[in-house]
């Protein structure tokens, strides 16, 4: 089955700076990728996704890459700010199954 | 308010009692799904249903069994309960197909003693 790793588990960057969270997946028929916010004490909330026919995919702050020969994506957060702090999780599966493999999760911080 | 709802918020039991939890979306849609999210924050799938009909089982004890009266509803059965089973459920959603946005539930934190 599927399997989900992640990088880094905890992010530290002072607002304004860049952060880039990476994940590797091991299933090569996997074509779905969302990336999840979730901050404390809340439930997690889709920020952005991007399907195996792209390579890169933008929107504002947030952009997320996709390397289908090496089985990698990454998500980049520019400009962050104190509110972009959460746990951030990416996810992965396949356009026949609804069964999402969530990766292990990074923590940010952002400090002001 | 359109969402997808959980009941309850939180949940403090004794090890051996057996307990539910409701969930309710309306957004329409036709796929609900359970996930467990333990202390170290993993989040992982429980199960998934389609209008009503089991798709996904994952390699979750007996003691836990899900029933969906409805496509709009899938609640999640515990019985005795465990030390381990301490963590946040989410419930979530999403519409039919593969690919789609998965709409979660705020959460029920469950705890055993």
């Amino acid at each position: 089955g599927e399997n989900v790793e992640q990088h880094p588990s905890t992010l530290s960057v002072q607002e304004g700076d860049s952060a880039v969270i990476k994940c590797t997946y091991s299933d090569s028929a996997s074509n779905y990728f969302p990336w999840y916010k979730q901050e404390l004490g809340k439930r997690p909330q889709l920020i952005i996704d991007i399907r195996s026919n792209v390579g890169e995919k933008k929107d504002q702050r947030i952009a997320v890459t996709l390397n289908k020969t090496a089985k990698h994506f990454s998500l980049h957060i520019t400009e962050t700010q104190p509110e972009d702090s959460a746990v951030y999780f990416c996810a992965a599966s396949q356009s026949d199954t609804d069964k999402l493999i969530f990766g292990t999760g990074t923590r940010l911080q952002v400090f002001p | 308010d359109t969402a997808v709802s959980q009941t309850p918020k939180y949940l403090v039991t004794q090890m051996g009692n057996d307990k539910s939890i409701k969930c309710e979306q309306n957004l329409g849609h036709d796929t609900m799904y359970w996930y467990k999210q333990d202390s170290k924050k993993f989040l992982k799938i429980m199960f998934s249903y389609n209008n009503k009909e089991l798709i996904i089982n994952e390699t979750v004890p007996n003691r836990f069994s899900p029933k969906s009266p409805d496509k709009a509803h899938l609640n999640l059965h515990i019985n005795s309960l465990e030390l381990g089973d301490s963590a946040v459920y989410f419930c979530a959603s999403s519409p039919l197909g593969g690919r789609k946005t998965q709409y979660f539930g705020p959460g029920t934190r469950l705890l055993v003693l």
